[in-house]
This record gives structure tokens, C-alpha cells and sequence, in this order.
């Protein structure tokens, strides 16, 4: 079961622009986690969101939770080659099953 | 502060064996979690321990298993390998507890290739 729907699948912009990747779910969670991940390395933690609203910012990257914490999205400003990789969403589904649930992935190129 | 690790880093077995995964999470978590991930894919979820006994299991079939240690490190094992099985497998560490803000965070992984 897919609970985690991310969008796009593949992305492949040129150095500076703008870019939204999503992370969509009928289902509430009580965290969300972005990872991002480099071709055979285990996902590294960017950030973690809670509270239903939430923003946060790590420098050119903008993380927002949902007001109902069953979706969320990740904007980058003036995407920059070292951006390149995997981006996946992961929802803890304390209530529902009590894992962790991962998204499709983002697979992110910024060309130079 | 030592994060997660895992061993070994790749692994090359032929079908019909056996393999076995280490983990070791990061310091002062207490649970741990297997996930499978397929080249390009998300992970997918094996099982999760905490306190020396599986809690969830994904839908991974019985030739998987695992097992805690009273250290919190963990083992996965697979048996009867298939060519199926090839992937990246992913150890992720969390620390429990109700009312709190659980967060994974992953080893590098191990990279098996059953020929």
C-alpha cells in the first residue's frame, strides 16, 4: 500500500531556477521527514515537520506540512547542480500501522 | 556521536543462499527498522524492532527474518535467495517513546547482488 504519493516523478531543470516537488496522503501522520539521497548512500534527514502549518526553511530549501499533516511540499529557490539526487517524503504513521511510510521519490537533475 | 552503521557495505551471493545483514543504530536510539529499495525506487519496509522483538512487519514473505540484540543492534536475514532480492537494504535507528517526535535515521546501507 502506497499511502504516500510524491510528484513529479523525474525532474530535470537548469542551474537557478525554481522548483515544488509534493508529497501527497488521504491519510493524517503525527511527523513528516524529507530525505534526500545520493545513487547507492542511505537517505540523509533534511528536516522534520510536526505541526499541522508548519514551515521551515533550510537555506534555499522551504518545507511546508499541511494545515490537516497529510501533505507536504518542498521548494527550492535557485537550485544549484549540488541539489541533484532522490528526494522522498516519509510520514510517521503512528496511528495507522505504526511504521514509517515513504513516497514514491523525486528524482531531481539540475543541469549547470 | 556515531550514526548508523552497517555491514557490509556491498555483498554478492547466488541464489538458493543465505545472507545476513548488520546494524548498528545510532547512539541512544532503541529501535530499529529494515527496508528494501530497489534502484530508483522509495524504501520499502521489511520489519521493525524494538526491545528484542519484531513490532511491525511489512509485506515481505517469512524468508526474511530478523533479530534485536540487547545492545539495540540488529540482523536481517534473508534465506533461499532469489535474483529478486538484489537491492540496496537500508537500516534506519529511532528512538521510541509515546508523545514524542520519532525520527529515522539511515546507515549507507548494504548492497546485495544475487547472481
Amino acid at each position: 500500500t502506497q499511502l504516500l504519493e510524491q510528484s513529479p516523478q523525474f525532474l530535470s531543470i537548469q542551474e537557478g531556477e525554481n522548483l515544488t516537488v509534493y508529497c501527497n496522503s488521504s491519510s493524517v501522520f503525527s511527523s513528516l521527514q524529507w530525505y534526500r539521497q545520493e545513487p547507492g548512500e542511505g537517505p540523509v534527514l533534511l528536516v522534520t515537520v510536526v505541526t499541522g502549518g508548519e514551515v521551515k526553511k533550510l537555506k534555499r530549501l522551504t518545507f511546508q506540512f499541511g494545515d490537516a499533516r497529510k501533505d507536504s511540499s518542498l521548494h527550492i529557490t535557485a537550485a544549484q547542480p549540488g541539489d541533484t539526487g532522490l528526494y522522498l517524503c516519509a510520514g510517521d504513521g503512528r496511528r495507522a500501522g505504526n511504521q514509517f511510510y515513504f513516497g514514491t521519490g523525486t528524482s531531481l537533475t539540475v543541469i549547470p | 556521536d556515531a550514526g548508523v552503521t552497517q555491514s557490509p557495505t556491498h555483498l554478492i551471493k547466488t541464489r538458493g543462499q543465505q545472507v545476513t545483514l548488520r546494524c548498528s543504530p545510532k547512539s541512544g536510539h532503541d529501535t530499529v527498522s529494515w527496508y528494501q529499495q530497489a534502484l530508483g525506487q522509495g524504501p520499502q519496509f521489511i520489519f521493525q524492532y524494538y526491545e528484542e522483538e519484531e513490532r511491525q512487519r511489512g509485506n515481505f514473505p517469512d524468508r526474511f527474518s530478523g533479530h534485536q540484540f540487547p545492545n539495540y543492534s540488529s540482523e536481517l536475514n534473508v534465506n533461499a535467495l532469489l535474483l529478486g532480492d538484489s537491492a540496496l537494504y537500508l537500516c534506519a535507528s529511532s528512538l521510541s517513546g509515546r508523545g514524542s517526535v520519532r525520527t529515522q535515521y539511515f546507515g549507507p546501507g548494504t548492497r546485495l547482488l544475487v547472481l
